[in-house]
Formats: structure tokens, sequence, C-alpha cells
């Protein structure tokens, strides 16, 4: 069964704390992405990576950083969080160009709440 | 740049029986592809449906079907004898062949009354 891991369901931060959002997948995939999820704006695209060590700018990357060491683990980053960045963030993976079928596999997401 | 509108925040049907989602996309592209994902409450969230643009025939799996118009660029999830397992947020979704951009709506949120 296919599977995308992310580190923590929930987490509580205060203003200015770093915040780190760790996700596994284990399916080989290519590729690998970070979406926020908002009520009324659906989800919206922060980063994705198509190879080990490469990323590309979403819609909304502004305070966030990313990271992949190994094509299985996706990091995303809030070098300092701010009470704005209170969402829920879901990781994805895919199949790279070729096998690429558009379906994405999420994970169960990371509710962080910022104080 | 792609849109997705999803106009119904949020439905509700009585099990068993059929609810139509609406979704509709702007686009330039001849070449694409839409999606439904499932978003069950605390659960992670599961492709239900897809459909080629290029295809014609509207895309079906078991109980799920969708109403593919491409020249009013519409998209619309009907789901017949609805279980309460059904019940959940349903994004819809649009993205260019081989195109790692995926643009999702805003989601409805459906209701099933026992």
């Amino acid at each position: 069964d296919v599977k995308v891991t992310q580190s923590s369901r929930y987490l509580v931060k205060r203003t200015g704390e770093k915040v780190f959002l760790e996700c596994v997948q284990d399916m080989d995939h290519e590729n690998m992405f970070w979406y926020r999820q908002d009520p009324g704006l659906g989800l919206r695209l922060i980063y994705f990576s198509y190879d080990v060590k490469m990323k590309e700018k979403g819609d909304i990357p502004e305070g966030y950083s990313v990271s992949r060491e190994k094509k299985e683990r996706f990091s995303l980053i809030l070098e300092s969080a701010s009470t704005n960045q209170t969402s829920m963030y879901l990781c994805a993976s895919s199949k790279g160009q070729g096998g690429w079928t558009g379906e994405l596999f999420f994970g169960e997401g990371s509710r962080l709440t910022v104080l | 740049a792609q849109t997705v509108t999803q106009s119904q925040p949020e439905m509700s049907v009585q099990e068993a029986e059929t609810v139509t989602l609406s979704c509709t996309y702007d686009t330039s592209e001849s070449d694409y592809y839409l999606f439904w994902y499932k978003q069950p409450p605390s659960r992670q969230m599961i492709l239900v449906i897809r459909q080629e643009a290029y295809k014609q025939q509207n895309a079906t799996e078991n109980r799920f079907s969708v109403n593919f118009q491409k020249a009013a660029k519409s998209f619309s999830l009907k789901i017949s004898d609805s279980q309460l397992g059904d019940a959940a947020m349903y994004f819809c979704a649009y993205s260019k062949y081989n195109n790692n951009d995926m643009r999702f709506g805003a989601g409805t949120r459906l209701t099933v009354k026992p």
C-alpha cells in the first residue's frame, strides 16, 4: 500500500520559532510537493521538487524554504514562524515525467498553530 | 493562469440518493487533465476520478461519474447511491499534461444524512 507519512499531525509553536515539517514517501516517486490548505482557498502550492536537491517555487513560497537531500524525504521549513502561517500543511508525491498520471498521493496533513 | 471554481461551499444529500458537485475551470490549453479528490475528516486526501480532456467519454468509477463539458469548461461529479462514508471535502483540480502545477478549487463539503 502506497504511503506518504508526515512526521507531525499537530504542532503548536510560538512566533519567531523555527519549524520543521517532515514528509517521507515509500513509492520511489520523483515529485514531491508541499501545499497549504486554508478554508475557502483550497490547496495552494508552496514548493515542489522533481528530483533530489531540486526545488521550484509555487504560488506562496514567501516565509518558507524546503530541503530534499534524499529522494524519499521532503522537508518544509518555516525560518521564523508567524501567526499568519497557522494552517494545515499537506505533503504529496507523484510519479515523474516518464510515468506521469497526474495523481497525487497525500499525507494526512500537519496542522500548525502559531501563537 | 488556470483557475478552478467550485461554487458550492457545502452540499448535503440523503443516504442512498444522488448528488452532483459542480466545478468550472478556465484554461487556454487543449491537453489537460481534470480530477476530483476526496478528503474525509482527519484522513488522507485520495483521488476519486480522473478525466483526460482529449477523451469525449465521461469517466466513471463505480458510483462516481463525471459530466465533462469541454466547451463549457465544466466538470461536475455525480455520486450515486450516496453512503455515509462519502461524507468529506471534495476538491476539483486541473493540471496540464505532464505538469507539476496542479490547480485546486476551494472545495465542497458534502454531508450525508442517514
